[in-house]
């Protein structure tokens, strides 16, 4: 089955800093690539998510990049701020008649003001 | 348009005790996921119910078991609980089609004594 390894476990950057979180995947017939964003006492809320169509989508702030051929992506977050301070998860699916995520480990931003 | 919702949101069992979890999901969406989330193991696929039939089933026990209803609601049952059980319980809602976006909700979070 799928695999998904996510780097670091955890993150400290300075308010104003970018962070980067990445990930590996093992299936390459894995083509949609979520990140979900989890505060504490909350469930995972969407952030943003690319297709194996597009090789980079950006959402104000928020960037993700993928690479095929070296099956992994990357989370871009720029000017960070103390609010993205969160555990981010990235997952992996692909079409194969039904709905199911495969998570990475999750990784734990702290932003310093 | 309301999100996911689950209840209860905390429970409190004893071991051998069987517990069920309710999901309702955004209207519209046809299939409901149930993900057992955990510090150790991260967040673990359990299964998947899309028009009242379980599509997938991730390498949980039978103990671990679900239904989803006309109304495509879903509960899941966890019956002879054991302490390895306690654990985050979240549901996620989608429109059904392969790679659509998965929504979450706030979690059940279960804790076995």
């Amino acid at each position: 089955g799928e695999n998904v390894e996510q780097h670091p476990s955890t993150l400290s950057v300075q308010e104003g800093d970018s962070a980067v979180i990445k990930c590996t995947y093992s299936d390459s017939a894995s083509n949609y690539f979520p990140w979900y964003k989890q505060e504490l006492g909350k469930g995972p809320q969407l952030i943003i998510d690319i297709r194996s169509n597009v090789g980079e989508k950006k959402d104000q702030r928020i960037a993700v990049t993928l690479n095929k051929t070296a099956k992994h992506f990357s989370l871009h977050i720029t000017e960070t701020q103390p609010e993205d301070s969160a555990v981010y998860f990235c997952a992996a699916s692909k079409n194969s008649g039904y709905s199911t995520l495969t998570f990475g480990k999750g990784t734990m931003l702290l932003v310093s003001p | 348009k309301a999100g996911v919702t689950q209840t209860p949101r905390y429970l409190i069992k004893t071991r051998g005790q069987q517990v069920t979890l309710s999901c309702s999901p955004i209207s519209g969406h046809r299939s409901v996921s149930w993900y057992q989330q955990t510090p150790g193991q991260g967040l673990q696929f359990l299964f998947e119910y899309f028009s009242e039939t379980q599509r997938n089933k991730g390498n949980f026990p039978g103990r671990f078991s679900g239904r989803q209803f006309s109304n495509s609601r879903s509960e899941m049952n966890v019956s002879t609980l054991e302490l390895g059980d306690s654990a985050l319980y979240l549901c996620a809602s989608s429109l059904g089609h392969n790679t659509d976006t998965q929504y979450f909700g706030p979690g059940t979070r279960l804790t076995v004594l």
